[in-house]
């Protein structure tokens, strides 16, 4: 089946540090999206990527679509004590019996230090 | 808009007993997708609900089973559980012409004794 390689798995910095994480897959996908969750919660959506090259922000955090389909990033600029969690992609393949079905990645736990 | 709610959140049963859990998705929403997060196996996906029909299913036995209401509430059931299905229930909504983008709720922690 499909899988997701996400590193690094976790991450130590200091407050005030850009972070930045990635996922890789051997299938193409046609959306890739990142979430972050805290402990006892459900994962909330930070960035939803629609398009091969694409290159979205949502406030301090920035991530692109790979140009292959099957690859994405995600950085964190200026990291603050509350962007602690554990980060997750997840992707949704292209279509058929698996469309609408996410695939996520094994999360890449963060801990900031202020 | 109120967001994804499930409950109970947290649930005790003994092995080979069932369990019900409900999630109401976000005003809307018509998709409703149920994934289950273990430490050793991350997160993996059950099944996905539209209109009252399952148009999705992963790779988990049969007595991981589900349904929706018209009103596009969804409920899952287990049944005979056992020690391993001890997880994290997670259910996910999204909008009919945005199935990708899926709405999280906070989960239902359910622990097997």
């Amino acid at each position: 089946g499909q899988q997701l390689n996400q590193s690094p798995q976790s991450m130590f910095i200091q407050e005030g540090e850009d972070v930045s994480m990635n996922c890789t897959s051997s299938s193409i996908f046609n959306t890739w999206l990142w979430y972050k969750q805290d402990p006892g919660e459900g994962p909330v959506l930070l960035i939803a990527l629609y398009k091969a090259g694409e290159l979205t922000s949502n406030g301090r955090l920035t991530a692109q679509f790979g140009i292959t389909r099957k690859d994405s990033f995600l950085n964190i600029s200026a990291s603050i004590p509350s962007d602690v969690g554990i980060y997750f992609c997840a992707g949704l393949s292209p279509g058929g019996t698996s469309y609408g079905k996410l695939t996520f990645g094994q999360g890449t736990i963060l801990t900031v230090h202020p | 808009k109120a967001g994804v709610t499930q409950t109970p959140r947290y649930l005790i049963k003994t092995r080979g007993q069932q369990v019900t859990l409900s999630c109401s998705p976000i005003s809307g929403h018509r998709s409703v997708s149920w994934y289950q997060q273990t430490p050793g196996q991350g997160l993996q996906f059950l099944f996905e609900y539209f209109s009252e029909t399952q148009r999705n299913k992963g790779n988990f036995p049969g007595r991981f089973s589900g349904r929706q209401f018209s009103n596009s509430r969804s409920e899952m059931n287990v049944s005979t559980l056992e020690l391993g299905d001890s997880a994290l229930y997670l259910c996910a909504s999204s909008r009919p012409e945005a199935r990708e983008t899926q709405y999280f709720g906070p989960g239902t922690r359910l622990l097997v004794l």
